[in-house]
């Protein structure tokens, strides 16, 4: 399972921080992978980026956003964490953490971010 | 970045069969998957692996792959299946996620 965390309002210019607690399974696993996906009406699903442990980690990003994310594992809590820096309205959408090894078959419950105007 | 293009939506009749299709060019190397979702419900991935189907998913769906083309078929349409439907593949060098723009399955 993977439990959100985060708050919903995040002013323009801030950092957007959301946190994923994962239960029954590890961060440091060798075979899953740990995404933050998106999801507004004007975008439908939005892939942001993911980390995962191969004998060491890794991280990839979304060309989108890939100047303003960082995506982190922290594994003495066992959970992986999503910040996106200088939002703006256009940051406004459900966001989901997932996981999985082939696709994602784990979702987290989403939580709506609003960033105002 | 990587694309993949699905149809807006798709309508058909409960019993009859629905196709979903699902375009991209590095499809013929990349695994797709499909997830199912609800109004104000996360998610859920209905076929892994272009046509592996996880345990709890009903047998009516399936998954078929054919080079830059991948479908998704739902038998049987039941009105339970109404809903949108999204694929998900990466690119060729396997760093980059995408998902489909997504299709909305009516049932009439």
């Amino acid at each position: 399972q993977l439990q959100q965390s985060g708050p919903g309002l995040v002013k323009p210019s801030q950092t957007l921080s959301l946190t994923c607690v994962i239960s029954g399974d590890s961060v440091s696993s060798n075979s899953a992978a740990w995404n933050w996906i998106r999801q507004s009406p004007s975008r439908g699903l939005e892939w942001l980026g993911r980390t995962y442990y191969r004998s060491k980690w890794y991280n990839d990003y979304a060309v989108s956003v890939k100047s303003r994310i960082t995506i982190n594992p922290e594994t003495s809590k066992n959970q992986f964490s999503l910040q996106l820096n200088s939002v703006t309205p256009e940051d406004t959408a459900v966001y989901y953490c997932a996981s999985g090894q082939y696709g994602m078959d784990v979702w987290g419950q989403g939580t709506t971010v609003t960033v105002p105007s | 970045s990587y694309e993949l293009t699905q149809p807006p939506s798709v309508s058909v009749s409960p019993g009859q069969t629905a196709r979903i299709t699902c375009s991209g060019d590095a499809l013929p190397k990349q695994y797709v998957y499909w997830y199912q979702q609800k109004p104000g419900q996360a998610p859920v991935l209905m076929i892994y692996k272009d046509s592996e189907r996880p345990s709890g998913i009903p047998e009516r769906f399936s998954g078929s792959s054919s080079g830059t083309t991948v479908t998704l078929t739902i038998s049987g349409v039941q009105a339970e299946d109404e809903a949108d439907y999204y694929c998900q593949s990466t690119d060729s060098s396997d760093t980059s996620v995408a998902f489909g723009g997504g299709t909305k399955l009516t049932v009439l």
